[in-house]
């Protein structure tokens, strides 16, 4: 069993739907929780990080993360098709800077 | 701040040729990684360093080497290619602070070996 897992998709969504993204993992030794977001032929970019449980809003996007049942997820609200990436999530332990990654999800708007 | 550069931006190489990828960063960042990322595999992580003169292996280091003479340049070679090597090459940087750390990628480097 890999330790992190994500669905790798593809997803295919209308504009202006509202998105979830979601990655599972077993280490209950991760504290935080970030979601990249890459381009085709880009280096990946950080979107959002968390640290343990809880939500955190950043304009149109939404990171949760519940360790309780270790589940995180991102929700993009009024997607557009500037939002067609894939997004990647990735989890580390406390003193460990070595990130753990998901596989990526790759998710088209379409117009 | 141009960030994470890495140079070249693409390569072909033959079997057995060798090449160094070169990798800057100019954020003054202690932590430097290098990632290949191959279709539907995600990034693995190849080696990192934590400082100047401070390498470790990751995941997949075999083929690889790494060294890190200064804080702002991390290369990475490759001794024999193989068409395995095949890849795109991400390297990356993070400030090695527990609380906050987050990785800042390059634009990558894509690879073929043929």
């Amino acid at each position: 069993q890999k330790e992190v897992e994500q669905d790798p998709g593809p997803l295919s969504v209308p504009e202006g739907a509202i998105v979830s993204l979601n990655c599972t993992y077993s280490n209950s030794a991760f504290q935080y929780f970030m979601w990249y977001r890459q381009y085709s032929r880009k280096g990946p970019e950080l979107l959002m990080y968390t640290y343990s449980s809880g939500n955190k809003e950043d304009g149109r996007f939404t990171a949760q993360v519940d360790k309780s049942s270790k589940y995180i997820s991102l929700f993009i609200r009024d997607s557009q098709p500037s939002d067609s990436a894939t997004y990647l999530c990735a989890m580390r332990a406390g003193n460990n800077r070595k990130l753990i990654w998901g596989l990526g999800t790759s998710l088209a708007v379409n117009p | 701040n141009a960030g994470v550069t890495q140079t070249p931006k693409f390569r072909i190489l033959k079997i057995g040729q060798s090449m160094t990828l070169q990798c800057t960063q100019d954020m003054n960042h202690n932590y430097m990684y290098w990632y290949r990322q191959d279709p539907g595999m995600g990034l693995k992580l190849i080696y990192y360093s934590v400082g100047a003169g401070i390498t470790d292996k990751g995941e997949v280091p075999n083929g690889y080497n790494v060294s890190r003479s200064t804080t702002e340049d991390f290369p990475l070679r490759l001794e024999l290619a193989a068409p395995s090597q095949t890849s795109v090459y991400f390297c990356a940087s993070s400030i090695g602070q527990a609380s906050t750390d987050t990785q800042y990628f390059g634009p990558g480097t894509r690879l073929t070996v043929l």
